[in-house]
Formats: structure tokens, sequence, C-alpha cells
């Protein structure tokens, strides 16, 4: 099983639609992070999260909101979809700040 | 500022070719991070490599290379007799401690590589 598990795996939705995506992670990480990959902008951090009582925004943090359910859940919620939030998302674990991220394999979210 | 430049968007190279993905970077700090990651086609991220900057020597691992030099804030990253599965896109990433006593981590935008056979 994968350490760092997304779900959907993909998922077309409306302009409008209130949409979660959802990770888990089996690492035993207290850190996560949401990041969104566009075609020459690299990642780019949503929000990060050090552990259930303490969330952070990123750098694009508008539109998105987040949950910490439990050390190893951390869902990314978009209230109300719009076109320019299609991407390729990724969920991140790590242990310390300065030790490599442990990916998933990625949300594909098209919105129309 | 924080920043990581990987300034070639896209390279091309023949199978069995050596190839070098370039990334300087920019930090305040004396004490930090930097790390590679390949995603290949498949879309996943894998990590490659960490070092700090307290450590310039240079690391070989099989046919990948890493050149760090903190003289030119670069972090190079040199395949050897490149292969048609090198073809992904690689990134760059710097981590570095903050005033608020956390460490902020920042990508750059990738390099995608094409080994042709």
């Amino acid at each position: 099983d994968a350490d760092v598990t997304q779900t959907p795996r993909n998922r077309i939705t409306k302009t409008g639609k209130r949409i979660m995506l959802e990770c888990s992670q089996t690492k035993g990480h207290d850190r996560m992070y949401w990041y969104r990959q566009d075609p020459g902008l690299g990642l780019r951090l949503i929000y990060y999260s050090f552990d259930v009582k303490d969330i952070n925004k990123g750098e694009i943090s508008d539109g998105y909101s987040v949950s910490r359910q439990a050390q190893a859940k951390f869902s990314l919620s978009l209230e109300s979809a719009i076109p320019n939030q299609t991407a390729l998302y990724f969920c991140a674990t790590s242990d310390r700040g300065n030790q490599p991220q442990h990916f998933g394999d990625g949300t594909r979210l098209s919105i129309l | 500022a924080q920043k990581v430049t990987q300034a070639q968007t896209e390279i091309s190279v023949v199978e069995k070719e050596d190839v070098t993905l370039d990334c300087v970077y920019e930090t305040r700090d004396t004490t930090y991070y930097l790390f590679w990651y390949k995603q290949p086609p498949s879309g996943e991220l894998v990590f490659l490599i960490r070092r700090n900057s307290f450590d310039e020597q240079n690391e070989i691992s099989g046919r990948y290379s890493w050149n760090f030099q903190k003289s030119t804030s670069s972090f190079n990253f040199t395949i050897t007799a490149s292969q048609v599965v090198d073809s992904a896109v690689y990134f760059c990433a710097l981590s570095e401690y903050t005033t608020s006593g956390t460490y902020k981590y920042i990508f750059g935008t990738g390099t995608r590589l094409k080994v042709l056979a």
C-alpha cells in the first residue's frame, strides 16, 4: 500500500461545486502539505499543517480551505470551484521541515 | 528572499549523451537544505537527493551526480549516459529555516528532460 494516499485520483466537476480532496498517510509524519502543479509554474504551496492544531496558509490559499482531522488525514476543499483551479494537486508529508517530502500520486482536477 | 531558479524549461538529448540540469538558489540563511525530485510521465514525485549547506561534497549515485557550489549558489544535477527512462520533469527545491522557527520549502519550476532513443 502507498504511504501517502490521495483520493480521488481524477475528478471532473462543474463551476460552483464544492469539492473535497482527501489525503491519508501511514508514515507517521506530523507535517502535511497541499500543493498544486500547473504547467510552467512548478509546485505551489496551498496549505500546510505541522500537527492537528496547527494549520497555515501557503502562497496560494485563496479559494481553498483545509481540515486536519487526525495526524494521518489532511483534506483540501474548494468551496466553490472555478475553472482556474483546474490543476494537478499533490499531498505531501515530511518528518521535519528540512527532510524530504513524500508525495501522494496526485489528484487531477478539472473544473468545467 | 528565498528563490529557486531552473532556467532550463526543457532539454532534449539523444540516448547515451550526458546532460546537466541547472539549479540556482537564493537564500539569506546560512543553514539550508537542497533537494532534487523526479516526476516521470506517470506523474508521481520521487525524492532523489538531499544536501545540507555545510556539506559541499559532490555526490554520485550510479549514473546520477550532483555538484553543489555555494560560491555560485548552484546545485546542479548531471545524468551520465542518459537513458529513455530518465525522461521526466526534474524539480530542485530549497528548505531554509525562518525567523518564525519553521522551515520554509520552495520548489523551482522544473526542467523537462526528454531522452530520445
